[in-house]
């Protein structure tokens, strides 16, 4: 299994460009998430899905879009880059197992907007 | 979601025990408490979770104190691999937010 996998890993923009983000799974999880990751702090929730065709809002999802068309695979996308979306960005997935929320996480994709 | 206090950084001798404190005064009956590392600039890996029981798995043991207010992560034999910022995260079971803080950084030293 190559578990989480993120595409690209590294990706240098101008302000006002747009790009997609790609996530990918293959453990059959329901949930999948985005998280930014700034210097020297913790991971913040940007968007959620809870399964295919389904996304929610997390803690910082001004700037971004998501989509969840396939049950594999979860975008992320910037549609107007801005220089504090400079970022390392994860992709996590999960099962619904009731109690059992554990979050697999992806290598990150570093993000550069100058 | 319960907010969680952790000192910012740690030092352990390499195999001994390391042990990572966390409070989380205003945790509610149905929150659980999660522990993640980050392993250099790595996505965060799961270690252990638990309501109120103390719980052990291969990687670590989870110590909470019998009023939920605190908790220790215990690295029972530390290796020079275990160094990684160590996450301690409360919130309820059926709550897909995760909120991580800055976290513990652990420096195992030979």
């Amino acid at each position: 299994n190559a578990g989480v996998t993120q595409t690209p890993k590294f990706r240098v923009l101008k302000t006002g460009q747009s790009m997609t983000l790609l996530c990918a799974q293959d453990m059959n999880h329901e949930y999948m998430y985005w998280y930014r990751q700034d210097p020297g702090m913790g991971l913040r929730l940007i968007h959620y899905s809870v399964g295919e065709g389904t996304t929610a809002k997390g803690e910082v999802p001004d700037g971004y879009n998501v989509s969840r068309l396939k049950k594999q695979n979860f975008l992320l996308g910037l549609e107007s880059a801005a220089p504090s979306q400079t970022s390392v960005y994860f992709c996590a997935s999960s099962y619904n197992r009731g109690y059992s929320y554990e979050q697999y996480f992806g290598p990150g994709t570093r993000l550069t907007v100058t | 979601d319960a907010k969680t206090t952790q000192p910012p950084s740690m030092d352990c001798a390499e195999g001994r025990a390391a042990n990572l404190p966390c409070n989380h005064s205003t945790i509610s009956g149905n929150e659980y408490v999660y522990w993640y590392r980050q392993i250099h600039s790595q996505g965060p890996q799961y270690i252990i979770h638990g309501l109120k029981n103390n719980e052990t798995n291969e990687m670590a043991s989870l110590i909470i104190t019998e009023d939920r207010k605190s908790s220790t992560l215990i690295l029972p034999h530390a290796t020079l691999r275990d160094t990684a910022v160590y996450y301690c995260i409360v919130r309820p079971y059926n709550n897909n937010d995760m909120r991580f803080g800055a976290g513990t950084r652990l420096t195992v030293k030979p």
